[in-house]
């Protein structure tokens, strides 16, 4: 079965501090792609990364990086410094052979000043 | 600019009265798909397409319909809405080659309401 399980329902850190979003993923096909989105308080849905299973290096991206870990089928998300506007819910996804996407339930970050 | 649009961004409709959202890209890009977001429930896929003529049913395809005459456009059709339709749905394209630079474009959402 295909199934994508983000375990943190709501965090809340304060700024500065660097965070986690853990990502726990299933899947039968040996090819597939992994996501994280972001959706601020404002509603629209921002993609962040794209990961293709044959791929296993980390991302940095700023003050953010990804570790995608086959051995432990998990692609979880850091933000290093948060900051207020990292404020959002972050989605994790999973797209299989298919071209179909499953979702996780989402972690809502708060980082307070 | 890059962008997907889609319309209506709110509508309230009532039971059984056909509705389309449309949406449309400007970055001929191939796959395109309808998502909708419920408290809870989170995102869902509703139906994609990897290119024009070619769609595909996503988790939560019941009570839906699409088509992809033309690459740019990729319609959401609710023949017989229902409550349990109300959502807010967002439309996304991506080029679909697969690569790690894929960027995935979102829609600025679509509230809906059935009553």
């Amino acid at each position: 079965a295909q199934k994508v399980t983000q375990a943190q329902t709501e965090i809340s850190v304060v700024e500065k501090e660097d965070v986690t979003l853990d990502c726990v993923y299933e899947t039968r096909d040996t090819t597939y792609y992994l996501f994280w989105y972001k959706q601020p308080p404002s509603g629209e849905l921002v993609f962040l990364i794209r990961r293709n299973s044959f791929d296993e290096q980390n991302e940095i991206s700023g003050r953010y990086s990804w570790n995608f870990q086959k051995s432990t089928s998990s692609f979880n998300f850091t933000i290093t410094a948060s900051q207020v506007v990292d404020s959002a819910v972050y989605f994790c996804a999973l797209m299989n052979r298919d071209d179909k996407i499953i979702f996780g339930k989402g972690t809502r970050l708060h980082i307070l000043p | 600019e890059a962008q997907v649009t889609q319309n209506p961004r709110y509508l309230i409709t009532v039971t059984g009265k056909k509705l389309t959202v449309t949406c449309s890209q400007n970055m001929n890009h191939e796959y395109m798909s309808w998502y909708r977001q419920d408290p809870g429930l989170g995102l869902r896929q509703i139906y994609y397409s990897m290119n024009v003529e070619v769609t595909d049913k996503g988790d939560v395809p019941e009570g839906y319909k699409v088509s992809r005459k033309e690459k740019r456009n990729f319609p959401l059709i609710l023949e017989s809405p229902s409550p349990n339709q109300t959502s807010l749905y967002f439309c996304a394209s991506s080029l679909g080659t697969g690569g790690n630079t894929d960027t995935q474009y979102f829609g600025p959402g679509t509230r809906l309401t059935v009553l």
